[in-house]
């Protein structure tokens, strides 16, 4: 079966500049996950989805981060405007059910560099 | 605090030889632990996921232990082969009625050399 795709792998951007990263979670999977991990720590939850609607978005810096998953299938994570500490590798992941012991399925993740 | 400390840092080993990767956690109400293997530049992959009432479990090479009374977990990783170069991160997962979060340990860096 496909894996959990995203785009673009890389970006780089300027401070204050606008990016968005694309994820296509394996299909029929009703959980997808947006994680943050910078270079030398674990990833860290930034967003998560149960179908179209948010399960837990604690984590999510809101004032300048946004995702969205409309027809509960794809979904796109934004960073407007960008800071250098948003340097990271941004990792989407998704699971069959929402549940204590489902096995979530990481994409290869999008490294974004702000400079 | 919910936290999860992994030992050590980094690791270079020998291929063929064996190790064993550290994990402690301070996590409340436990659920479950995982270990996933991350590759450089790949998303994390997962290698065991064990419940409370789980002492061992194996996949393949790869073998992990659980402590819960210690609060601690280990992986090792018999006659290890190049492939074995990675992150090894520790997680675990805590469910209340808030639902199931995933606390992610830092990650070990093993190094398998020639």
């Amino acid at each position: 079966e496909a894996g959990v795709a995203q785009s673009p792998r890389y970006k780089i951007i300027e401070k204050r500049q606008s990016v968005a990263f694309w994820c296509n979670p394996i299909s029929g999977h009703a959980t997808l996950y947006w994680y943050q991990q910078i270079l030398g720590q674990g990833p860290k939850l930034l967003i998560q989805f149960q179908n179209n609607g948010v399960v837990d978005d604690s984590q999510l810096p809101k004032d300048r981060f946004s995702a969205e998953r409309l027809k509960g299938v794809d979904s796109t994570l934004k960073i407007q405007p960008a800071k250098l500490e948003d340097s990271a590798v941004y990792l989407c992941a998704s699971s069959l059910v929402l549940s204590e012991l489902s096995e979530q399925y990481f994409g290869p993740g999008t490294r974004l560099t702000v400079t | 605090k919910n936290q999860v400390e992994q030992s050590p840092q980094s690791l270079i080993i020998l291929e063929g030889k064996n190790c064993t990767l550290q994990c402690n956690y301070t996590v409340s109400p436990f659920s479950n632990l995982r270990w996933y293997k991350q590759d450089t530049g790949r998303g994390p992959v997962s290698l065991t996921i064990m419940t409370f009432s789980e002492n061992t479990k194996s996949n393949g090479r790869y073998t992990a232990t659980l402590d819960a009374d210690t609060k601690q977990s280990s992986l090792h990783i018999t006659a290890s082969q190049l492939s074995d170069s990675a992150s090894y991160i520790c997680v675990v997962s805590l469910h209340n009625q808030a639902g199931t979060a995933l606390i992610f340990g830092k990650g070990t860096t093993l190094s398998v050399s020639s």
